[in-house]
């Protein structure tokens, strides 16, 4: 099971939305919606964000949210916020547990 | 709340075995759907998972990693080691232990990790 592909890094103003890509195979991210993301501040372990592709636990803001298409799943986040500068992190939890390369978020 | 924690030696030297151990409170390794994994960070890199052990002694391996890694439970103790073999400097990183867990009707992931421990390899 081959990692799964981010961008490097992706920035936005305060209030705008971004959106990070998680490209996957039809193995992982093409079949089952068990695609999860995590944010990580710097010095800090990941915290959950998404799972199943597209919930929410309970207490994580309804700015994040996640989609999937094809082999690529996605994470938007709108109404950017200084505080959601961080690294963001896809895994894909079908048999076993991959991770994506993470995205760096910078709000400028 | 649920917690983990990871526990162990902050600084190994080249070819020595690495002995981790993760102690979790408020739920049980013996619940159906429960699980808890490895996972690690080098410095300034990603993150890497390395092993996961569930409630009916399913384990799973990294592909990469499978040959070095061996993962236990102690439910009794709730707590879950990882055996690390042969350790090099690139294995040097903040190592992460997370429940990952599944319901009825969900599959939630990684849902809650400890704060990480960070072990060097060095001579």
């Amino acid at each position: 099971q081959s990692a799964l592909t981010q961008p490097a890094s992706v920035s936005g103003s305060p209030g705008q939305s971004i959106t990070i890509s998680c490209t996957g195979t039809s193995s992982d991210v093409g079949t089952y919606n068990l695609v999860s993301w995590y944010q990580q501040h710097p010095g800090k372990a990941p915290k959950l964000i998404i799972y199943e592709g597209s919930r929410r636990p309970a207490g994580v803001s309804d700015r994040f949210s996640g989609s999937k298409s094809g082999n690529t799943a996605s994470l938007t986040i709108s109404g950017l916020q200084t505080e959601d500068e961080a690294d963001y992190y896809c895994c894909s939890y079908v048999h076993n547990v991959v991770f994506g390369g993470g995205t760096k978020l910078t709000v400028l | 709340q649920i917690t983990l924690k990871e526990s162990g030696p902050t600084l190994v030297k080249p070819t020595q075995t690495l002995t981790l151990t993760c102690s979790f409170s408020h739920f049980s390794l013996t619940t159906n759907g429960m699980g808890v994994g490895w996972i690690r960070q080098p410095p300034g890199k990603a993150l890497e998972w390395l092993a996961l052990i569930y409630w009916d002694e399913d384990k799973r391996y990294s592909p990469s990693l499978r040959s070095r890694l061996t993962i236990t439970k102690d439910t009794s103790k709730n707590q879950v080691v990882l055996r690390m073999t042969n350790m090099d400097p690139v294995d040097t990183a903040t190592f992460y232990c997370a429940r990952i867990y599944s319901s009825s009707s969900s599959q939630y992931g990684l849902d809650f990790w400890g704060q990480g421990t960070t072990v060097t390899v060095s001579s």
